[in-house]
């Protein structure tokens, strides 16, 4: 199966940079997602990081460490919309199966 | 283009009905989910689809039914509603590039 720890908050303040970390245990690993949910909403794809190394997309970007099974999403240039839950998120090889981290909340303060 | 749309949005039962959520997406994807979201819990997967008229066992299949029974829908079912199925449920599909796409969440309250 698969467990997947991610700290429950963080706060940062607008303009800051912040980092949250994702650590996940396995029997197999295709790849780590971020989502991002805003209030309980529909959650939205941030990112994807098949192999190591970072990926970059805007104030947004994502790395992987396949080795040390660990990965994080890296928000830059914090705005207050920003304040969310990120998920992160482990696909299983062969099958459909997408488990989910329990999510930090990120809370941006002027 | 709706994308993934969820019926009903809010739905209160009492302990022992049954209901039937469905969830609807115009991508043409094969891969259908259904997840709960309980405070402090994040996402766990119930059950998912890889394709019509396949079923698989997610995290936490216990109390419910699902089915395939065409590309576009996914239906997720509870028998005997009990109140620990309180929760919001999402429904979501997988893109090509395997991103998933959510539907806006169905609110569940079982008394």
């Amino acid at each position: 199966g698969q467990s997947l720890e991610q700290p429950s908050e963080v706060t940062a303040v607008e303009g800051a940079i912040v980092q949250i970390n994702c650590t996940y245990q396995t029997s197999g690993f295709y790849g780590l997602s971020w989502y991002q949910q805003h209030d309980g909403g529909a959650p939205t794809f941030l990112s994807y990081n098949g192999l190591d190394g970072l990926e970059e997309t805007g104030r947004f970007s994502s790395f992987l460490s396949r080795s040390d099974s660990y990965g994080y999403l890296l928000l830059q240039e914090l705005q207050m919309k920003d304040s969310a839950s990120y998920f992160c998120a482990v696909r299983e090889p062969g099958g459909g199966k997408l488990i989910f981290g329990q999510g930090t909340e990120l809370s941006v303060k002027p | 283009n709706a994308g993934v749309t969820q019926t009903p949005k809010f739905r209160v039962l009492k302990t022992g009905q049954s209901m039937t959520l469905l969830c609807a997406q115009d991508m043409n994807h094969e891969y259908m989910y259904w997840y709960r979201q309980d405070p402090g819990m994040g996402l766990r997967l119930i059950h998912y689809s890889v394709g019509e008229g396949t079923t698989a066992k997610g995290e936490v299949p216990d109390g419910y039914n699902v089915s395939r029974l065409k590309k576009q829908n996914f239906l997720l079912g509870l028998e005997s509603a009990a109140p620990s199925q309180t929760s919001v449920y999402f429904c979501a599909s997988k893109g090509d590039t395997g991103e998933l796409f959510f539907g806006e969440g169905s609110r569940l309250t079982v008394l």
